[in-house]
C-alpha cells in the first residue's frame, strides 16, 4: 500500500553543521506533509508543515522543500545544536471523502557530535 | 496552560487484563488519536475521532476499544484481546481532522 518512508535511518552532524532529513512518499494525492521530532520517551513534537501547493518553507532554523515530481520531502536543520539531538518523523495526509489517515514514516535519529 | 495530558506515564499489566490509558485535552479540539508506537517505528494509528461521540478505526484497531463522551476527553481500553499489547501510546488532538495534531507525552504500557 501507499507508505511513507525515509531515506536514511541515522545521521550524525557536527554541532554547528547543517543537517539534512530526507523522506520519500509515494501517494501523489498527499497533499499535507508534517515534519515531528520525537525525544527520548516523549511524545513527538511538531516542526514544520506544508502544503502540496508549496516548494518550501521556513521556519525558526528550519526548512522543509517539498520536491512533488519525484515525491520527495526534506528537512533542513541550520546550525545543528545538541537540543536537535531526536528522532524525526515525517508524517503524509491522505485525504478522501469520509476518510482520514495521518500516515508516518520510521523516523531518522538525529546525533549531533559537540 | 493549554495542553493534552495522558496518564498514567508508565502501566503495568498482567496478561488477559483490560486496561485503559487516559488522554485529556483543554485545546478545544474537535479530533482526537490514538497511536502506538513500537521500538524502531513509526506510529501507528489505532482510533481516531473527528467529533464528540464519533469514533473510526484506524489501521490497528483489533483488541482496541475506545469512546468520546465528551470532547477533552478519549480514553483508549487495551482488551485481553490483544495479541501484543505491550508498547508506547500516543494520544494527540488536532483542530480538525487533517490539521496539525498535538501530541501527548505517551503512556509506556508494559503487559507482563
Amino acid at each position: 500500500g501507499e507508505s511513507v518512508g525515509l531515506h536514511l535511518p541515522t545521521l550524525s552532524v557536527q554541532e554547528g553543521d547543517n543537517s539534512i532529513i530526507n523522506c520519500a512518499y509515494s501517494n501523489s494525492a498527499s497533499d499535507y506533509f508534517i515534519w515531528y521530532k520525537q525525544e527520548s520517551g516523549k511524545g513527538p513534537q511538531f516542526i514544520i508543515d506544508i502544503r502540496s501547493n508549496m516548494d518550501k518553507r521556513q521556519g525558526q532554523r528550519v526548512t522543509v522543500l517539498l520536491n512533488k515530481t519525484v515525491k520527495h520531502l526534506s528537512l533542513q536543520i541550520a546550525a545543528t545544536q545538541p537540543g536537535d539531538s531526536a528522532v524525526y518523523f515525517c508524517a503524509e495526509t491522505l485525504r478522501g471523502a469520509g476518510s482520514y489517515q495521518l500516515t508516518f514514516g520510521k523516523g531518522t535519529k538525529l546525533s549531533v557530535i559537540p | 496552560d493549554g495542553g493534552i495530558t495522558q496518564s498514567p506515564k508508565y502501566l503495568f499489566r498482567k496478561e488477559g487484563q483490560n486496561v485503559t490509558l487516559s488522554c485529556e485535552q483543554n485545546l478545544n479540539h474537535d479530533a482526537m488519536y490514538w497511536y502506538r508506537q513500537d521500538p524502531g517505528q513509526g506510529l501507528r494509528l489505532i482510533y481516531y475521532s473527528q467529533i464528540v461521540n464519533d469514533f473510526q478505526k484506524g489501521d490497528i484497531a483489533e483488541g482496541y476499544s475506545v469512546s468520546r463522551e465528551k470532547k477533552e476527553s478519549f480514553p483508549l481500553t487495551v482488551t485481553s484481546a490483544q495479541k501484543n499489547p505491550t508498547a508506547f501510546y500516543l494520544c494527540a488532538s488536532s483542530r480538525g481532522l487533517a490539521d496539525e495534531q498535538f501530541f501527548g507525552p505517551g503512556t509506556r504500557l508494559t503487559v507482563l
